[in-house]
């Protein structure tokens, strides 16, 4: 049972170029959500995703882009890398709103680094 | 708006000592409360959940929160630290009817020989 799988889990960039963060899980869980980790600032949510087809922005959205057309998958996209990108990434799942008590289940992140 | 507060960025103990991470979280509805542990360079594990029923939560390792609502708090504790322990530790919020995790900042432990 691999559970949530992010790749890659290291990546380095130059500013403008683009990218996407492959997030997969094989739980069959409705819910999907991309945060990012900076010291200091704990995990903050950058999109999300209720199920196949729906999407929404979290917290600090801008700069990046989802899409959710399978139930499994939940790509992030930066579109035109920042420094201020640079950030641990974390994608997450979990079995969606009708058992809300259930956690969210975590990938092991990926490590971006922006120049 | 629902909120986390984690009181002190790190705290430190010597193996075998009592610890005690801090959360308070700020909630219009009854919410579930979680904790997550986050050893170095991996992703985030859960050790305990607060939903409904009993207040004293049991986890994993040998931890335990308690969820008080009259003071809005969910700490963890463990008797005695363990060198394993040293980790970040992040206490989370949701509200009834959403995925939607709100994290705290963060608290580092470590453990002292």
């Amino acid at each position: 049972n691999a559970g949530v799988t992010q790749t890659p889990k290291f990546q380095v960039l130059k500013t403008g170029q683009s990218m996407t963060l492959q997030c997969a899980q094989d739980m069959n869980h409705e819910y999907m959500s991309w945060y990012r980790q900076d010291p200091g600032m704990g995990l903050r949510l950058i999109h999300y995703s209720v199920g196949a087809g729906i999407t929404d922005q979290g917290e600090v959205p801008n700069g990046y882009n989802v899409s959710r057309s399978t139930t499994e998958d939940f790509p992030l996209r930066l579109l035109s890398a920042a420094p201020s990108q640079t950030s641990v990434y974390f994608c997450a799942s979990s079995p969606g709103t009708a058992n809300s008590n259930q956690p969210q289940h975590f990938g092991d992140g990926t490590r971006l680094s922006i120049l | 708006a629902q909120s986390v507060t984690q009181l002190g960025s790190h705290v430190s103990v010597s193996e075998g000592a009592l610890v005690l991470l801090r959360c308070n979280y700020s909630s219009s509805v009854p919410p579930y409360l979680f904790w997550y542990v986050q050893y170095p360079n991996q992703g985030l594990q859960l050790l305990l959940k607060y939903t409904t029923g009993a207040t004293l939560v049991k986890g994993i390792n040998g931890f335990e929160a308690e969820f008080k609502k009259s003071e809005t708090s969910f700490h963890l504790t463990k008797p005695s630290a363990h060198m394993s322990d040293a980790a970040e530790y992040f206490c989370a919020v949701r509200g009834y009817n959403t995925d939607k995790l709100i994290f705290g900042t963060g608290t580092r432990l470590q453990v002292f020989p």
